[in-house]
């Protein structure tokens, strides 16, 4: 499965568009790009999923570049509540999950 | 739907005892996972379970054991426990079916061995 690059933290007004991004430069064809969050030492949370169009539903938005080298997870009005480890992870079809470090949002009043 | 549940929720030991975590889900999902959480790292698969009766070797399985006794529920045993095995254990399912293959997390359990 292919590697993914994410900011350690980052920082957001409350009611604003988080915008997470995610490098996943070596990519292959059929490799999907997921996103899961995890809150407070709790169980991760799925977020969303993609292979090449971008993505949209009732948590997040989610675009992928043409070259689907990069993408981007967009929480369009955070709240408190959305501070969390964000997590990244590319992965082929049925094949296992791998999580790294993610990026710690931090959203702020 | 209690989705996935796990027990005991806390649990010290000391080194050298063993124990079994417990992991139920009700989702009728085909496959389940146990993960571990250092602190400050990501989830690292330990044993996962495609379908019931099958069990398969993840990132770190040395030192544990698991049993999928059924559909709903997957356990993790650790024979003999060391303090490298303190840490936060997730159970996780996924219903693995042909458009569905994200995972469900149960709340963890904490585990200190001493």
């Amino acid at each position: 499965d292919a590697k993914t690059t994410q900011p350690p933290s980052m920082d957001c007004a409350e009611g604003r568009a988080a915008n997470l991004p995610c490098n996943h430069s070596t990519i292959s064809g059929n490799e999907y790009v997921y996103w899961y969050r995890q809150i407070h030492s709790q169980g991760p949370q799925y977020i969303i999923h993609g292979l090449k169009n971008n993505e949209t539903n009732e948590m997040a938005s989610l675009i992928i570049t043409e070259d689907r080298k990069s993408s981007t997870l967009i929480l369009p009005h955070a709240t408190l509540r959305d501070t969390a480890v964000y997590y990244c992870i590319v992965r082929e079809y049925g094949n296992k999950l791998v999580f790294g470090a993610g990026t710690i949002l931090r959203v702020k009043s | 739907n209690a989705g996935v549940t796990q027990t005991p929720k806390f649990q010290v030991l000391k080194t050298g005892q063993s124990m079994t975590l417990q992991c139920a889900q009700d989702m009728n999902h085909n496959s389940m996972y146990w993960y571990r959480q250092d602190p400050g790292m990501g989830l690292r698969l330990i044993y996962y379970s495609a379908s019931e009766g099958t069990t398969d070797k993840g990132e770190v399985p040395n030192g544990y054991n698991v049993s999928r006794l059924n559909k709903r529920e997957f356990s993790l045993r650790l024979e003999s426990a060391a303090p490298s095995q303190t840490s936060v254990y997730f159970c996780a399912s996924s219903p693995r079916t042909a458009n569905n293959y994200e995972q469900y997390f149960g709340p963890g359990t904490r585990l200190t061995v001493t």
